[in-house]
């Protein structure tokens, strides 16, 4: 039942790999997010996703890509991770610009 | 550049008492202002919000009063409980289409003690 799914919750990997985190929304939403929760908990946007189309592209290094299949899926791929990437990767969904409904998080750790 | 200010940092109050965090912002294209609440572990996940036509809004023990002149907005717990003890993030938004860009203030840390 959960609104705003993501997988994994938790990823520890090493630096130079290439890992993808994926989201889900079933709540028919048309607009899919990625956040950034740094270890300072500052929330910033990455990028949307307006029915698979890419609306908003934040200044996101081009090794973070994200893949829209279908208007209730955006993943999140990364190439190459770094040190700096570590943080708490936050999927949201909202519907014609209103209340944004936030995932639970996936915690990625780059050792 | 840090377009909306959150303060305080961290807030510590009384069971029973009343918290209130603070947020400016220097945007006037901004056209919408939740507050977020977030548990450790968990996404935010949204309390209450407002438009800048409206100075205040009231839901259950959560009051956000809006000054438009002074580019500042605020959020008052009445009743603090310690199930309220949680991260508060404002922030402000702006549309880009049909999405929401939200820009968020660097939260509040509220613990209410028992």
């Amino acid at each position: 039942d959960t609104a705003v799914s993501q997988t994994p919750k938790y990823l520890v990997t090493q630096m130079g790999n290439d890992k993808s985190i994926k989201c889900e929304q079933n709540l028919g939403h048309d607009t899919m997010y990625w956040y950034k929760q740094d270890s300072k908990k500052f929330l910033k946007i990455m990028f949307s996703y307006n029915n698979k189309e890419l609306i908003i592209n934040e200044t996101v290094p081009n090794r973070f890509s994200p893949k829209s299949p279908d208007k209730a899926h955006l993943n999140l791929h990364i190439n190459s991770l770094e040190l700096g990437d570590s943080a708490v990767y936050f999927c949201a969904s909202s519907q014609s610009g209103n209340t944004i409904y936030f995932g639970e998080g996936s915690w990625l750790t780059v050792v | 550049q840090q377009q909306v200010k959150q303060s305080p940092q961290s807030l510590i109050v009384q069971k029973g008492g009343i918290s209130i965090i603070n947020c400016a912002y220097e945007n006037t294209a901004f056209d919408y202002f939740p507050w977020y609440q977030q548990f450790p572990g968990k996404g935010p996940a949204l309390l209450i919000a407002i438009r800048p036509d409206v100075s205040e809004k009231k839901e259950g023990r959560f009051t956000i009063s809006f000054n438009k002149s002074a580019k500042q907005f605020s959020l008052h717990i009445m009743d603090s409980q310690p199930g309220d003890s949680a991260t508060y993030f404002c922030a402000a938004s702006t549309r880009s289409g049909s999405a929401r860009q939200l820009t968020f203030g660097s939260g509040t840390q509220l613990t209410v003690l028992p």
